[in-house]
């Protein structure tokens, strides 16, 4: 049973950059077709694709954020990596790390807020 | 705005049946049978519940169903329970994000 568990500062100051790991256990990271993603949810909002990367290293973004985001992966870690520079108010929300295979997200990790705050 | 369409609410007794539909366009919803939904429940990470429109993973009970018409996909929860009170989102494949996939903006199910 693949699980992913998300982790890094519940705070971070306006116009700094939020970083957020997700670690990966049950699996190998680079085994296997997936797409390991990003995805945020704002407080009683719904949810928005932050961006995702391939077993391969390939990498996809959100055209709104793509400027500010990045994306990488650290396969003798078996972890993947969020950083979203320039962080505002509007940032804040529960971010979640993902699994996703050709068609859909079956795995999730248990989400982790961060604010954007002075 | 999301690019997929649900409506903001629904609600049914238990026992009773509730449909959910999720619309969107032939670039999405109608072009693919990649559709699937998820069940958030308050503070909680979304559920996968369907994939590729009808199938469901194991361990999801068959009193959820999914199927598609047209530009339109939809969630059918039978014998409602107190427990499915929920939000629920939908996500297709579509061709027009390089992210391949778009979520619908989420409906609140409300058991009676």
């Amino acid at each position: 049973q693949v699980q992913l568990q998300e982790s890094g500062p519940g705070l971070v100051k306006p116009s700094q950059t939020l970083s957020l790991t997700c670690t990966v256990s049950g699996g190998s990271i680079s085994s296997g077709s997936y797409y390991w993603s990003w995805i945020r949810q704002p407080a009683g909002k719904g949810l928005e694709w932050i961006g995702r990367i391939y077993t391969s290293g390939s990498t996809n973004y959100n055209p709104s954020l793509k400027s500010r985001v990045t994306i990488s992966v650290d396969t003798s870690k078996n972890q993947f990596s969020l950083k979203l520079s320039s962080v505002t108010a509007a940032d804040t929300a529960v971010y979640y790390c993902a699994r996703a295979g050709r068609t859909t997200v079956d795995y999730w990790g248990q989400g982790t807020l961060v604010t954007v705050s002075s | 705005q999301s690019a997929l369409t649900q409506p903001a609410s629904v609600s049914g007794s238990p026992g009773q049946s509730i449909t959910i539909s999720c619309t969107g366009t032939s670039s999405d919803v109608g072009g693919y049978n990649y559709v699937s939904w998820y069940q958030q429940h308050p503070g909680k990470a979304p559920k996968l519940m369907i994939y590729d429109v009808s199938n469901r993973p194991s361990g999801v009970s068959n009193r959820f169903s999914g199927s598609k018409s047209g530009n339109t996909a939809s969630l059918t929860i039978s014998g409602l329970q107190a427990e499915d009170e929920a939000d629920y989102y939908c996500s297709s494949y579509t061709s027009s994000s390089t992210l391949d996939w778009v979520f619908g903006g989420g409906t609140k199910l409300t058991v009676l």
